[in-house]
């Protein structure tokens, strides 16, 4: 399963787009990557994932690199709701949680 | 609603004493899965069940141990809690196939005292 790398916090504005880095440069060719975040106290919410092509749901947008080495997720209009703790996750069919990105969305 | 749900939401046990976690889908999802949540951690995962096989991760303690009885149920069960078991447990279930998305459940949050 791929190490990932994060940045530890973000801070966006309301309304705004979220753009959220992920490196994972040991992922397998076929390894997902995975999107999810976690609400203080409540369990990780599925986002998005995807293998090799963008990919786009209501909730966000998924930009993977050509080589699979790196993703964002793009929250398209951040909202206060929005704030939580933000994993990438690169996997077979087992997850080793990052350390994640913690999101702020500010007024 | 299909989902994941781990009772209770809330458990307190004392030291040394064993205590049982729950977790039900109503997904019919073939892998369970448990991780445990520390403060201000990431969740990791301690193991997981494929249909009836479990899956033990090399670093989950033998402290730790867990039942599949059904399709629709697991258990985590701690037979001899410490002060540092204090977590939120986490399961979640997938299907177990290619695209393995994980659903998860809403935590129990455990206390020892």
């Amino acid at each position: 399963d791929a190490k990932t790398t994060q940045p530890t916090s973000m801070d966006c504005a309301e309304g705004r787009a979220a753009n959220l880095p992920c490196n994972h440069s040991t992922i397998s060719g076929n390894e997902y990557v995975y999107w999810y975040r976690q609400i203080h106290s409540q369990g990780p919410q599925y986002i998005i994932h995807g293998l090799k092509n963008n990919e786009t749901n209501e909730m966000a947008s998924l930009i993977i690199t050509e080589d699979r080495k790196s993703s964002t997720l793009i929250l398209p209009h951040a909202t206060l709701r929005d704030t939580a703790v933000y994993y990438c996750i690169g996997s077979g069919n087992k997850f080793y949680f990052g350390s994640g990105t913690k999101l702020n969305v500010k007024p | 609603d299909a989902m994941v749900i781990q009772n209770p939401r809330y458990q307190v046990t004392q030291f040394g004493k064993p205590v049982t976690l729950s977790c039900s889908q109503t997904l019919n999802h073939n892998v369970m899965y448990w991780y445990q949540q520390k403060s201000s951690q990431a969740p990791k995962l301690l193991f997981h069940y494929y249909d009836k096989d479990f899956n033990n991760e090399a670093d989950t303690p033998d402290n730790f141990q867990s039942r599949r009885p059904n399709t629709s149920f697991c258990f985590l069960d701690i037979r001899s809690p410490g002060l540092g078991d204090a977590a939120m447990y986490l399961c979640a279930t997938s299907r177990g196939d290619s695209t393995d998305t994980q659903y998860f459940g809403p935590g129990t949050r455990l206390t020892v005292l």
